[in-house]
């Protein structure tokens, strides 16, 4: 089972500044099968990213996805207030299963 | 626009069971796979398993082998996750979401891009 290890655990930024978050996996991911999510406390989590670096519907242009292999990026360019919560990266590990890494939590400085 | 709606709160006792259910809107249910992902108090996402109702096809995390089912309801829209022999560990919210596939220049992607509300699932005796 692949795993996912994201780094680091919590961020602690201000607003206006860059935000770069990492996702780590024990062997190579398809970059297709790579996504990132947001949860604020008390809400389901919400899709940014799939494919690595496809935004989903609605989702700001100040988040951005990179990365191939085992190592994945999600850049946030300029924080703003709302954006401050948890983030997870999943991967798609076949017939229906998938595995989250176990979250950053982004906090306002 | 694809919602799903699931059912509220329970509380349970030790060794008993709970059904959880999905029900979408907004969207051909026949096309529909669905995810069921677990959030225990403080801690992050897990993976609980997932249904696709036209083909049939049911897969869960082995840790929860023989204690979870994973059905639908097609003429209700509805998707549904059981789970048995409950403990204090399996105290937590519940999600059910799409699980989207995509075609693209990449090949097939997946994600999970609808959400449940989440059900809260407290076991205690």
């Amino acid at each position: 089972e692949i795993v996912l290890t994201q780094s680091p655990g919590t961020l602690s930024l201000s607003p206006g500044e860059r935000a770069t978050l990492s996702c780590r996996a024990s062997q190579s991911v398809r970059s297709s099968y790579l996504a990132w999510y947001q949860q604020k406390p008390g809400q389901a989590p919400r899709l940014l990213i799939y494919a690595a670096s496809s935004r989903a519907t609605g989702i700001p242009d100040r988040f951005s996805g990179s990365g191939s292999g085992t190592d994945f990026t999600l850049t946030i360019s300029s924080l703003e207030p709302e954006d401050f919560a948890v983030y997870y990266c999943q991967q798609f590990a076949g017939s229906l299963s998938y595995t989250f890494g176990q979250g950053t939590k982004l906090e306002i400085k | 626009q694809v919602q799903l709606v699931q059912s509220g709160a329970e509380v349970k006792k030790p060794g008993s069971s709970v059904k959880v259910s999905c029900k979408a809107s907004g969207g051909t249910f026949s096309s529909f796979a669905f995810a069921w992902v677990r959030q225990a108090p403080g801690h992050g996402l897990e993976w609980v398993g997932g249904i696709i109702p036209f083909l049939d096809t049911v897969n869960f995390a082995q840790k929860f082998h023989g204690r979870v089912a994973i059905t639908s309801d097609e003429p209700t829209n509805t998707a549904y996750m059981e789970l048995s022999s409950l403990t204090s560990e399996d105290t937590a919210v519940y999600y059910c979401a799409r699980n989207r596939e995509w075609t693209g220049e990449g090949g097939a992607y997946y994600a999970m891009d609808v959400w449940g509300q989440g059900t809260t699932v407290t076991v205690s005796s």
